[in-house]
């Protein structure tokens, strides 16, 4: 079935730093969809989005629906300690059952 | 407007036993899906409820079921556990098609001793 790559696994940074990760996979996908969770709660909505190339922001986050639909990229500016947490995408194929297909996360540390 | 709710919050059960969970969706909100979460497999996708009918399901056992009721709150049942079914479940709700924006739960942490 549909697979989600998502890079990198890891981050270790530095408060103030810029974060970027991205998930790709083989098959296009009509919808991307980025979560946050923290330890102990279920993954939270950050964004959502819908069509090819589309560039929404929320607050300090930043993700593009990318333009072969095979890919989507998150990106967090100015990392400040509460950003701590695992991120996941999530995309819907067009192909396929109806149902999201999730990553495997990129766990964000912030040294302070 | 209230989150989705999921109980119980934690849960120590014996292999061989059964479990049920329960989750109460958003307001107005009537598909409910259901993940398994491990450290290993990360989120699983169990099944998906749509107005009390099953519309899609993952590639898991026949031990995990769930139903939808009429107010759409949903619960799922594990029989005969294992202790590989120790994880974390979660479940999720959205208004309409599983695939739009989807909210989750806190979860029910399941422990298989």
């Amino acid at each position: 079935g549909q697979q989600l790559n998502q890079s990198p696994q890891s981050m270790f940074i530095q408060e103030g730093e810029d974060v970027s990760m991205n998930c790709t996979s083989s098959s296009i996908f009509n919808t991307w969809l980025w979560y946050k969770q923290e330890p102990g709660e279920g993954p939270v909505l950050l964004i959502a989005l819908y069509k090819a190339g589309e560039l929404t922001s929320n607050g300090r986050l930043t993700a593009q629906f990318g333009i072969t639909r095979k890919d989507s990229f998150l990106n967090i500016s100015a990392s400040i300690p509460s950003d701590v947490g695992i991120y996941f995408c999530a995309g819907q194929p067009s192909q396929g059952a109806q149902k999201l297909v999730f990553g495997q996360g990129t766990r964000l540390t912030i040294n302070p | 407007k209230a989150g989705v709710t999921q109980t119980p919050r934690y849960l120590i059960k014996t292999r061989g036993q059964q479990v049920t969970l329960s989750c109460s969706p958003i307001s107005g909100h009537r598909s409910v899906s259901w993940y398994q979460q491990t450290p290993g497999q990360g989120l699983q996708f169990l099944f998906e409820y749509f107005s009390e009918t099953q519309r899609n399901k993952g590639n898991f056992p026949g031990r995990f079921s769930g139903r939808q009721f009429s107010n759409s709150r949903s619960e799922m049942n594990v029989s005969t556990l294992e202790l590989g079914d120790s994880a974390l479940y979660l479940c999720a709700s959205s208004l309409a098609a599983s695939w739009n924006e989807q909210y989750f739960g806190p979860g029910t942490r399941l422990t298989v001793t």
